[in-house]
């Protein structure tokens, strides 16, 4: 099974919006709408941020917002903050199996 | 609030094993699917398997099948991942993660990590 392909860094100025793209296939992505999305701090275990597609968990801003069309899930964040800057992990059911992005290191200009 | 807990860090030989615990507390354990994902030094996530302790059988990774063994106890509310023929590429934090769901066959999304444990392999 390979990898969902994340581009390796987006950037965003203080109040910007960044989008981050996730691209697998039908069998992954496209098929499924089981899409989550993980922020990482360096040194730190990965949080829940976006589940299927474009769910929030409690407790994470609404500023991070997902989406999907196709083959490509996309996490979007409004109004960049400076704790915002750290790995973003996209991941999803792939058929008994589970894939992750190799990652997208957001910088917060 | 479930909290996740993991063993501490190991240093082992190559050609080794290393069996890496997770202790679920503050929550219900059996119903909920616990994954293994490993993160290679500067490197992305990587999901290894999982299993939901209630069924009792394990899901496996390609990439990691014959190597890896995952199991739980539902009487310590633990589950367990065993890596064999251990490699210095396999050097890397190994995290275990809950379900948010009980029982999905997806197991997804992992709403809730263990702490990280580092596993060293080096001659």
């Amino acid at each position: 099974q390979s990898a969902l392909t994340q581009p390796p860094s987006a950037s965003g100025s203080l109040g910007q919006s960044v989008t981050i793209s996730c691209t697998g296939t039908s069998s992954d992505v496209g098929g499924y709408h089981y899409v989550s999305w993980y922020q990482q701090h360096p040194g730190k275990a990965p949080k829940l941020m976006i589940y299927e597609v474009n769910k929030r968990p409690s407790g994470v801003p609404d500023r991070f917002s997902g989406s999907k069309s196709g083959d490509t899930a996309s996490l979007t964040v409004s109004g960049l903050q400076a704790e915002d800057e750290a790995d973003y992990y996209c991941n999803s059911y792939a058929g008994s199996n589970v894939v992750f992005g190799g990652g997208t290191k957001l910088t917060v200009l | 609030q479930v909290q996740l807990v993991q063993s501490g860090a190991e240093v082992k030989k190559p050609g080794s094993s290393v069996k890496v615990s997770c202790k679920a507390s503050g929550g219900t354990f059996s119903s909920y699917a616990i994954t293994w994902v490993r993160q290679a030094p500067g490197q992305g996530l990587e999901w290894m398997g999982g299993i939901i302790p209630i069924f009792g059988v394990a899901n496996y990774a390609q990439k990691f099948q014959g190597r890896v063994t995952i199991t739980a106890d539902k009487s310590t509310s633990t589950a367990y991942m065993e890596l064999t023929s251990l490699r210095t590429d396999d050097t890397a934090v190994f995290y275990c993660a809950r379900g948010l769901y009980e029982a999905t066959v997806t197991t997804l999304p992992f709403d809730c990590w263990g702490q990280g444990t580092l596993v060293t392999v080096s001659s």
